[in-house]
C-alpha cells in the first residue's frame, strides 16, 4: 500500500516570493508521483508528473518539482508566485503496476498575498 | 492533452432518489476509471476502481449497494447513487487512466450533488 503527506495544511506567502509545498510518500512498490491544482468549485488539474528519467520535473505555471528517493519526498517549488496561484494543491502517488490506484495527499493551501 | 467529461456538473435531488453521473473519456479509450469523493476543503478519497467488463473494486467503508458503478465500455463509466441522503452531498471526481500505460489520470471536472 502507498500512502502520501502533505506536510503543511496551509502555506501564506506574499505575491513574488518563492514558495515550496512539501510532500512525502511511502510506497512497497515503484510509484508515479504528480502534483495537482484545484481551484474553488473546479476539477483538478495537472501540474506536473515524475514517471521515470530526471528527478527535476518541470510543469505549467512555472512550477517544478524533484523527486528525492532516498528522502521518499516530493516537494513543489516555485521562484516566483503570483496572486493568481492562490489555491489547493494536492499531492499523489499512483502505483505503476497492478492497477494504477493514485491516492491523493490532505492537500496544501498556497494563499499568495499582495 | 486527454480530455475527461463529466456530467452533469451540478445536481440537486430530493432525499430518497437515485442520481447518475456519467464519466467519458473523450478521445482516448480508458480500460482503468476510479472514482473519487471529496468533502469541502479536504482531500480526495478514493471510492472504487472502475474496471470495463467486470466489477468494480470498492475501498474499505465504501457502500457498493448505494454506490452502483457501471464501466460498460472502454469510454464510460457510471456511478449511481442510490436512495440519496443528505449526507451523500458532496463533490464526485472520476478519472480516467489511458491505455498507454503512463499510469498518468485524466480528471472529469467533477459533479457537485445537493440532497435536499
Amino acid at each position: 500500500a502507498q500512502s502520501v503527506t502533505q506536510l503543511d495544511s496551509q502555506v501564506p506567502v506574499f505575491e513574488e516570493a518563492p514558495v515550496e509545498l512539501r510532500c512525502n510518500y511511502s510506497s512497497s512498490v515503484s510509484v508515479y508521483l504528480f502534483w495537482y491544482v484545484q481551484y474553488p468549485n473546479q476539477g483538478l488539474q495537472l501540474l506536473l508528473k515524475y514517471l521515470s528519467g530526471s528527478t527535476l520535473v518541470k510543469g505549467i505555471n512555472g512550477f517544478e518539482a524533484e523527486f528525492n528517493k532516498s528522502q521518499t519526498s516530493f516537494h513543489l517549488r516555485k521562484p516566483s508566485v503570483h496572486i493568481s496561484d492562490t489555491a489547493e494543491y494536492f499531492c499523489a502517488v499512483g502505483r505503476s503496476t497492478g492497477g494504477f490506484k493514485t491516492i491523493f495527499g490532505a492537500g496544501t493551501r498556497l494563499f499568495v498575498k499582495a | 492533452g486527454a480530455v475527461v467529461s463529466q456530467h452533469p456538473s451540478r445536481v440537486i435531488c430530493k432525499s430518497g432518489t437515485s442520481v447518475k453521473i456519467e464519466c467519458r473519456s473523450l478521445d482516448f479509450q480508458a480500460t482503468t476509471m476510479f472514482w473519487y469523493r471529496q468533502f469541502p476543503k479536504q482531500s480526495l478519497m478514493l471510492m472504487a476502481t472502475s474496471n470495463e467488463g467486470s466489477k468494480a473494486t470498492y475501498e474499505q467503508g465504501v457502500e457498493k449497494d448505494k454506490f452502483l458503478i457501471n464501466h460498460a465500455s472502454l469510454t464510460l463509466s457510471t456511478l449511481t447513487v442510490t436512495s440519496a441522503h443528505p449526507e451523500d452531498s458532496s463533490f464526485y471526481i472520476c478519472s480516467a487512466r489511458d491505455t498507454l500505460n503512463t499510469g498518468e489520470l485524466f480528471f472529469g471536472e467533477g459533479s457537485r450533488l445537493t440532497v435536499l
